[in-house]
């Protein structure tokens, strides 16, 4: 069972244009969502996270926006930049059912062109 | 300050064998959280530690096993290796629970089980 789910395995977007990753989640106790980007031969590096009780959070270039009603979240990063091409993954924890365990989604690369 | 260290960075294994990766949190993180990345998917949990004990555990056979140490370095045994092991295992560390502010992953084990 599949609770969060990316479903664009990759996305393509013009240096200075803006990135939207999508999420999407079946789980209504989870309670915090994160993002992440990865890397090759490196680990997951944390981007941005927002709770539940939120819709939007913006840190720099990067903002997240949490759909609950639709069980949607998604990452906005503007403007693109090439050093942004990574895999983005998307991640929620329920903490009173499942403590701050990470869900992750299968995850999207993003290839920003110069 | 160094990061979340992880060894080996590579291994290889045999069906049946027995193998221990180790884990070495940010100083002063006292969680850490054990996931298994699979090729095209994204991290699965595996276990979390908090404190030297044990805060949950992921969908995973009683092959999987971990442990914390006083120092919050931690291992993570797996036993009767079979193919489908295979996969790059990521240690992560927070200080508290890392679903706001981000769990700090580690650049992972890569393990092939031949």
């Amino acid at each position: 069972d599949q609770q969060v789910k990316q479903n664009s395995p990759s996305l393509s977007v013009q240096e200075g244009r803006i990135s939207i990753l999508n999420c999407d989640y079946t789980n209504s106790m989870f309670d915090y969502f994160l993002w992440y980007k990865k890397y090759p031969a490196e680990g997951p590096t944390f981007l941005i996270s927002i709770s539940s009780i939120k819709d939007k959070n913006e840190d720099g270039r990067f903002t997240v926006f949490l759909n609950k009603s639709a069980k949607h979240l998604s990452l906005h990063i503007v403007p693109s930049q090439p050093g942004d091409s990574a895999v983005y993954f998307c991640a929620a924890s329920a903490l009173e059912t499942s403590g701050s365990r990470l869900t992750f989604g299968e995850g999207t690369q993003l290839t920003v062109n110069p | 300050d160094a990061g979340v260290t992880q060894s080996p960075t590579h291994l290889i294994k045999t069906r049946g064998q027995h193998v221990t990766l180790r884990c070495s949190p940010i100083s002063g993180h006292k969680s850490v959280s054990w996931y298994q990345q699979v090729l095209g998917q994204g991290p699965q949990f595996i276990f979390q530690y908090y404190e030297k004990e044990e805060r949950g555990r992921g969908n995973f056979p009683d092959r999987f096993s971990a442990r914390q140490f006083p120092n919050y370095s931690s291992e993570l045994n797996v036993n009767a290796l079979l193919l489908g092991d295979s996969a790059l295992y990521l240690c992560a560390s927070s200080f508290g629970g890392g679903y706001l502010y981000g769990y700090t992953f580690g650049s992972g084990t890569r393990l092939t089980v031949v």
